[in-house]
C-alpha cells in the first residue's frame, strides 16, 4: 500500500501561488512528513519538512491537517524555475522512509 | 563545499553479473543513503549508513548490500543482477539521519 498519494500534475500560472496536497492516512505519530522535488536528469532536492506543526522556509510552507493525515506544500510565488516533480515522502519511527508517486508541476508563463 | 559526486554515470552489465556503485558524500556528512528509482517512478529507499553502520532498510534483498568508509565515500554492491534492477541509483547525504539529504546526480544502470 502506498504510504503516500498526490495528484499525477498540476499547472500553475507563473507568480501565482501553488497548493500541492499530499494523503497519508496511515501515518503514525512519530512519523515525519517531507518534501523534496527533482528537475529532469538531477537528483532530488529538499524543499521543507515537519512533524505536527506548520513550516516555514525561504522556499516553501508546510501546512500540515490537526489530523496529520493530509499535508499541502505551498510555493507563494510560483516561477518558471519551480517546474518539476514533487515528491511527498513519509519518514517513519522505522528508520524507513517512503516516496510518493510525485506530483508533475508546469508553470506557464 | 563540495557536492555529492556519483560514479559511473552510466553503466551496463547483464543478468547474474555483480556491480559496484560509488558515492562520495560532502565532508563532514556522517550518513549516507541509497535509493533505486526506476523510469517513471519515485525514488525507492534501499537502506540508510551512518558513521559506517547499516541504519535502516527498505524492502529490498540482501543482495543489495553497501559500505561506507571514513573518507565519506560509499558504495552499493548488487549481486546476482536482474532485469528488474535496471534503474538510476541515487545516493544522498545528510549531517545526521533525515536532515537534509543532498542528493548525487545518480548512477544509471542498465541491465541485459
Amino acid at each position: 500500500d502506498a504510504k503516500t498519494t498526490q495528484p499525477n500534475s498540476m499547472e500553475s500560472n507563473e507568480e501565482e501561488p501553488v497548493h500541492l496536497p499530499c494523503n497519508h492516512s496511515t501515518i503514525s505519530g512519530t512519523d515525519y512528513i517531507h518534501w523534496y522535488r527533482q528537475l529532469p536528469s538531477q537528483g532530488p532536492e529538499y524543499v521543507i519538512h515537519g512533524l505536527t506543526s506548520n513550516v516555514n522556509n525561504r522556499m516553501a510552507s508546510l501546512a500540515i491537517a490537526e489530523d496529520r493525515k493530509s499535508s499541502t506544500l505551498i510555493l507563494h510565488r510560483a516561477t518558471l524555475r519551480d517546474a518539476a516533480v514533487y515528491y511527498c515522502i513519509l519518514q517513519t519511527g522505522a528508520n524507513n522512509l517512503f516516496f510518493g508517486t510525485g506530483t508533475r508541476l508546469t508553470v506557464i508563463p | 563545499e563540495t557536492g555529492v559526486t556519483q560514479s559511473p554515470t552510466h553503466l551496463i552489465k547483464t543478468r547474474g553479473q555483480q556491480v559496484t556503485l560509488r558515492c562520495s558524500s560532502q565532508s563532514g556528512h556522517n550518513t549516507v543513503s541509497w535509493y533505486q528509482q526506476a523510469l517513471g517512478q519515485g525514488p525507492q529507499f534501499i537502506f540508510q549508513y551512518y558513521r559506517e553502520e547499516e541504519n535502516g532498510r527498505g524492502n529490498f534483498p540482501p543482495r543489495f548490500s553497501g559500505l561506507q568508509f571514513p573518507n565519506y565515500s560509499s558504495e552499493l554492491n548488487v549481486n546476482a543482477l536482474e532485469l528488474d534492477d535496471s534503474a538510476l541509483y541515487l545516493c544522498a547525504s545528510s549531517l545526521d539521519g533525515w536532515d537534509t539529504q543532498y542528493f548525487g546526480p545518480g548512477t544509471r544502470l542498465t541491465v541485459l
